[in-house]
């Protein structure tokens, strides 16, 4: 099993509609997730942070972390043609300094 | 303003040339990594560096090198051994807490894209 690994894409929604994007990890990860947004030709952008079992909002984003299941989600609202871009998970790998694994990203792709 | 400084912004290889991508950062980081991007691909870790002249490598160290001789200094060397270094590279660095541990935010910079001709 990859460590980090992301539903695969690319994904397509209307604008307004909730876009769904998902990462399931392995043992060797620890508890703590990251969203990075990257645009085409750019570095990733920390969107969303989360700790904690449960969700957590920011905005038009909600992440969601099931511990037990070992599964992250995001959530986008009302998705705007600027939400057009690849997205990555991240997680820690215990006792490696910050050793941050990148899951494969997942385009998303908002219609007008 | 503080940030990392990653250049050139392009570079073209030449078979059986060494390259050197630097990275510079003025955000007094402990951490600094180099990460690989290829086309719809995550990133994969190249190496890292926790402290001043220690390294480790990460996933795909096959054909490059790294130094770490200044804090704020992290060159990525792609040798003539990495047969298929056409990618996106990116910098990025992170502090280390009052604790001593890490902290979880990774600062990027603006990466290269490397081709080869």
């Amino acid at each position: 099993q990859k460590e980090v690994e992301q539903n695969s894409g690319p994904l397509s929604v209307p604008e307004g509609a909730i876009a769904s994007l998902n990462c399931t990890y392995s043992d060797r990860v620890s508890q703590s997730f990251f969203w990075y947004r990257q645009y085409s030709g750019k570095s990733p952008e920390l969107i969303m942070s989360i700790y904690s079992n449960g969700d957590k909002e920011d905005g038009r984003f909600t992440a969601q972390l099931n511990k037990a299941s070992q599964y992250v989600s995001l959530l986008i609202r009302d998705s705007q043609p600027s939400d057009s871009a690849t997205y990555l998970c991240a997680g820690p790998i215990y006792n490696q300094g910050g050793k941050l694994i990148f899951g494969q990203g997942t385009e998303l792709s908002v219609k007008p | 303003d503080g940030g990392i400084t990653q250049s050139p912004k392009y570079l073209f290889r030449k078979e059986g040339q060494n390259v050197t991508l630097s990275c510079e950062q003025n955000l007094n980081h402990d951490a600094m990594y180099w990460y690989r991007q290829d086309p719809g691909q995550g990133l994969r870790l190249i190496y890292y560096s926790q402290i001043v002249n220690d390294f480790q490598k990460g996933d795909i160290a096959e054909g490059y090198s790294v130094s770490r001789e200044k804090k704020e200094s992290f060159p990525l060397t792609v040798t003539s051994a990495q047969k298929n270094p056409t990618a996106f590279y990116l910098c990025a660095s992170k502090a280390r807490g009052g604790t001593g541990s890490f902290s979880e935010k990774l600062f990027f910079g603006s990466g290269t894209q490397l081709s080869v001709l």
